[in-house]
């Protein structure tokens, strides 16, 4: 069936890191692909989409490549920042609406 | 605008009671989920409503779990019996199918403590 893999379940990194969460996703159809951000406290909120496979998505600093030969979906950030502290989840829509989710990766910036 | 609100924002159960979590989505919204969500497992579906209809309920949580939309502002997730494994985070999400389709906008979620 539909799947979404995020194998980094925790990242630690300092301010002006370099940020790469890796997530692979399984599906016999044409996905739209997403990350969303989750800070503490709060519900996940979208970070960015793709909708074309081989596009990439930016939003805030972050970028994601959606790679449909690799059938992987990158997120990366040049220099991160301690506010960026958060889980961050990839995600995949293919029918109707719903998002299938994968399982978080928790980033921590420290100063 | 208000956004996704959800009732209460921590709930304690004793092992056996039945819950009932509530969740308004945004104005004017026709799509409504409802996940639960774990350290181990992360995200899961539970339940998808489109204009009230039940589209998609996940069928691992069938048995114990029941979510209603009772109007289009307004669903409940029952939990009964509750069980010590059905300690998570329970989030609403909604958004609208036909015009910014892709955006789920989630509420801060219940958390729930089962003893």
């Amino acid at each position: 069936g539909d799947s979404v893999i995020q194998m980094q379940g925790q990242v630690t990194l300092s301010e002006n890191d370099f940020l790469f969460i890796n997530c692979t996703y399984s599906t016999t159809g044409y996905p739209t692909l997403f990350w969303y951000v989750q800070y503490s406290g709060e519900g996940p909120q979208l970070l960015l989409q793709v909708t074309t496979a081989n596009n990439k998505g930016s939003s805030r600093g972050f970028e994601a490549t959606y790679d449909k030969g690799t059938t992987s979906f990158h997120l990366q950030k040049t220099s991160v920042q301690e506010i960026d502290s958060a889980v961050y989840y990839c995600a995949m829509r293919e029918n109707y609406n719903v998002l299938y989710f994968g399982s978080g990766t928790k980033l921590t910036v420290e100063p | 605008d208000a956004g996704v609100t959800q009732t209460p924002r921590h709930e304690v159960a004793e092992k056996g009671q039945t819950i009932i979590l509530k969740c308004e989505p945004v104005s004017g919204h026709n799509d409504l989920f409802w996940y639960r969500q774990t350290k181990i497992q992360g995200l899961e579906l539970l339940s998808y409503f489109r204009s009230k209809s039940l589209m998609e309920d996940g069928g691992a949580f069938k048995d114990r779990f029941k979510a209603e939309m009772l109007n289009s502002s307004f669903s409940t997730l029952k939990i009964q019996p509750t069980e010590p494994k059905d300690s998570a985070v329970y989030l609403c999400a909604s958004s609208f199918w036909g015009g910014d389709a892709e955006t789920l906008y989630f509420g801060s979620g219940t958390r729930l403590t089962v003893l």
